[in-house]
């Protein structure tokens, strides 16, 4: 069925390197794309997005990039930092709704 | 954005018993929805809860088990019944707003049934 698959699902970095999430879709109506950054116990809190019509978004360290011909998608982080710990997910919508699986970051001091 | 508050933030319940969630936005939203978080995981939508009508259950999730009220355009209910130790879990409201549907979640409430 429709979902969307991301990879990795733990990354570990050291502080000051980067981190880079990436997902793919199979649904070719999505045209919206969210990234969330969910802490310990916390909600998901919406962070960055891209529309279909755009291939790249940046905000300040953090990046998002959209490759629509091969339905990709990818988040970036550069100059990581210790509050960048967090479970990340990515979502695909057009008609439906879809939440990638998650990725959980580590960023060592 | 979006303020929506949840209530209870947690709660500890009995295996049999029923639990009702509450949440309420700060303006009128047409739909509102309820997601389940298990430990570890990502967010799976339960149903969709509109004004006026039944709520729309995703495959896997029954109205029997998780019976949704949507008296108005700022407030709905979602009451997990007959409780399981597998419904521990986290239980989130949404919301979805703008031109592209940006999605907002309430803040959860932590379920642990013993």
């Amino acid at each position: 069925g429709e979902n969307v698959e991301q990879h990795p699902s733990t990354l570990s970095v050291q502080e000051g390197d980067s981190a880079v999430i990436k997902c793919t879709y199979s649904d070719s109506a999505s045209n919206y794309f969210p990234w969330y950054k969910q802490e310990l116990g916390k909600r998901p809190q919406l962070i960055i997005d891209i529309r279909s019509n755009v291939g790249e978004k940046k905000d300040q360290r953090i990046a998002v990039t959209l490759n629509k011909t091969a339905k990709h998608f990818s988040l970036h982080i550069t100059e990581t930092q210790p509050e960048d710990s967090a479970v990340y997910f990515c979502a695909a919508i057009g008609n439906q709704f879809y939440f990638g699986t998650g990725t959980s970051l580590t960023v060592i001091p | 954005s979006a303020v929506i508050s949840q209530k209870p933030s947690r709660d500890i319940c009995q295996r049999g018993t029923s639990l009702t969630i509450q949440c309420q936005v700060d303006s009128q939203v047409t739909m509102m929805f309820w997601y389940r978080q298990q430990p570890g995981q990502s967010l799976t939508l339960i149903a969709t809860a509109n004004q006026g009508s039944e709520a729309t259950y995703e495959s896997g999730f029954v109205i029997d088990k998780f019976p949704i009220s949507r008296p108005n355009l700022t407030f709905s209910t979602l009451t997990v019944s007959n409780m399981s130790p597998e419904d521990s879990s986290i239980y989130l409201c949404s919301v979805r707003r703008g031109s592209y549907n940006e999605q907002f979640f309430g803040p959860g409430t932590r379920l642990t049934v013993l």
